[in-house]
């Protein structure tokens, strides 16, 4: 089964800064997507960026981009000029290509980033 | 266009009691799920359905049943709860692709004393 690791439960950053939140995975598969997704205080589930495995660019939104590591199956998100409104929950999720695990979006437990002003 | 709509927001319920949770999307999305957060945890799946007229187990199904009714909507129905019920539960739409992003409900917070 996969699995997907965070292993900082809380981070803080102040505001303009830049940040890095960590996540590891582990699959047996050799195609795959990655998700980031932002969960603030208002409890909803919001998409932040999206890699899939088979690309080797590393993925970008803006302030938002990935350092993605396959070999090492590393997926580390990077928050530049952070702000205010950045502070929330953020998940890690894997979801396999195919097959009956292609439905299923894997989540870490998350790391709550806190942006000091 | 409201995206997933759940209701309730918010339920307490009392141990043996029995709900349902209502999900509906207006997407035209042919796949559903159903996920339960619990403090310190991420999502875990519960149910999914990948078309109308089918539905799947996910990862925690033991205690819930779904329906699928239509395509716009996917009920999670507890029979009779348990405190280790309690929590936030979120329901999602997508397409088919694996690449496709999962829109979220709001959540609804339950609470099972």
């Amino acid at each position: 089964a996969q699995t997907v690791t965070q292993s900082q439960p809380e981070m803080s950053v102040q505001e303009a800064e830049t940040v890095t939140l960590s996540c590891t995975y582990d699959t047996s598969e050799s195609d795959y997507y990655l998700f980031w997704y932002k969960q603030p205080p208002s409890r909803q589930m919001i998409l932040v960026i999206r890699q899939e495995a088979y690309k080797q660019q590393n993925a970008t939104e803006n302030r938002f981009s990935v350092n993605f590591q396959k070999a090492a199956k590393s997926f580390s998100l990077k928050i530049s000029d952070s702000q205010l409104g950045d502070a929330a929950m953020y998940f890690c999720a894997y979801r396999a290509h195919s097959g009956a695990g292609s439905y299923q979006l894997t989540f870490g437990k998350g790391t709550k980033l806190s942006v000091i002003p | 266009n409201a995206g997933v709509t759940q209701t309730p927001k918010f339920q307490v319920l009392k141990t043996g009691q029995s709900m349902t949770l209502q999900c509906a999307q207006d997407m035209n999305h042919n796949s559903m799920y159903w996920y339960r957060q619990d403090p310190g945890m991420g999502l875990r799946l519960i149910y999914y359905s990948a078309s109308e007229g089918t539905t799947d187990k996910g990862e925690v199904p033991n205690g819930y049943n779904v329906s699928r009714l239509n395509k716009r909507e996917f009920s999670l129905r507890l029979e009779s709860a348990a405190p280790s019920q309690t929590s936030v539960y979120f329901c999602a739409s997508s397409r088919e692709s694996s690449y496709n992003e999962q829109f979220f409900g709001p959540g609804t917070r339950l609470t099972v004393l």
